[in-house]
């Protein structure tokens, strides 16, 4: 899978939006964009996914540029429950072949000022 | 429903022993993963099931390190004359594998403290 690039942390305060950056220059055309979070002594949980145009589920959306070699995760109003590593993997399931486990790099440390 | 679910939660033993930790995963996922995350790193993949097809093995560390899946569903991962270096949170997570854009569903992980 193609690498991605996340800042190591982030800080945001309590009931404000957050904009979580990922660039992924290298992404192939059948690389699809996943994010999921790591809540303290928890394992991974899915957040969101996108190919091309923008997503929104109950937990995020998500933007996609244009020339998708980067993307941005907005939750909309954070809380101190989404104090959380955020990361943000590519998977090229198609061409993946049997090789379907995500990759994870090492995220983005958000933290939530209350 | 019911989640992926792990056992034990927390595992320590004596450097040289076998341990085995057990994962549960969503009813009617064929598709299974192990991962291990050491302490300040990132997740690395060990092992994954899908149906009845060959394991992918490409993920362990070592033959010391060995999982089965019974019966398409509980997996067992397994660890032979444990060292320090195996101290790790062990993650199972359970896919439907419907598609690329599948979700992997995690257990809460198994922590093990190598004496």
């Amino acid at each position: 899978d193609a690498k991605t690039t996340q800042p190591n942390s982030m800080e945001s305060n309590e009931e404000e939006p957050v904009h979580l950056p990922c660039n992924h220059s290298t992404i192939s055309g059948t690389d699809y964009i996943h994010w999921y979070r790591q809540l303290p002594s928890q394992g991974p949980e899915y957040v969101i996914h996108g190919l091309t145009s923008n997503v929104n589920n109950r937990m995020a959306s998500l933007a996609i540029a244009e020339d998708r070699k980067s993307s941005t995760l907005i939750l909309h109003r954070a809380t101190l429950r989404d104090a959380a590593v955020y990361y943000c993997i590519l998977r090229d399931v198609i061409n993946a072949g049997s090789a379907r486990q995500l990759t994870f790099g090492s995220g983005t440390q958000l933290t939530v000022l209350p | 429903g019911a989640g992926v679910s792990q056992s034990p939660s927390n595992k320590v033993t004596e450097k040289g022993k076998d341990v085995e930790l057990r994962c549960d995963p969503i009813s009617g996922h064929t598709a299974l993963y192990w991962y291990r995350q050491s302490l300040g790193q990132g997740l690395e993949f060990l092992i994954y099931f899908q149906g009845n097809s060959a394991p992918d093995k490409s993920g362990l560390p070592s033959d010391r390190f060995s999982a089965e899946r019974t019966g398409g569903s509980v997996s067992t991962l397994t660890i032979q004359r444990t060292q320090q270096e195996d101290s790790a949170v062990y993650l199972c997570a359970s896919s439907s594998n419907r598609g690329p854009w599948e979700t992997q569903y995690f257990g809460p992980g198994t922590r093990l403290l190598v004496l």
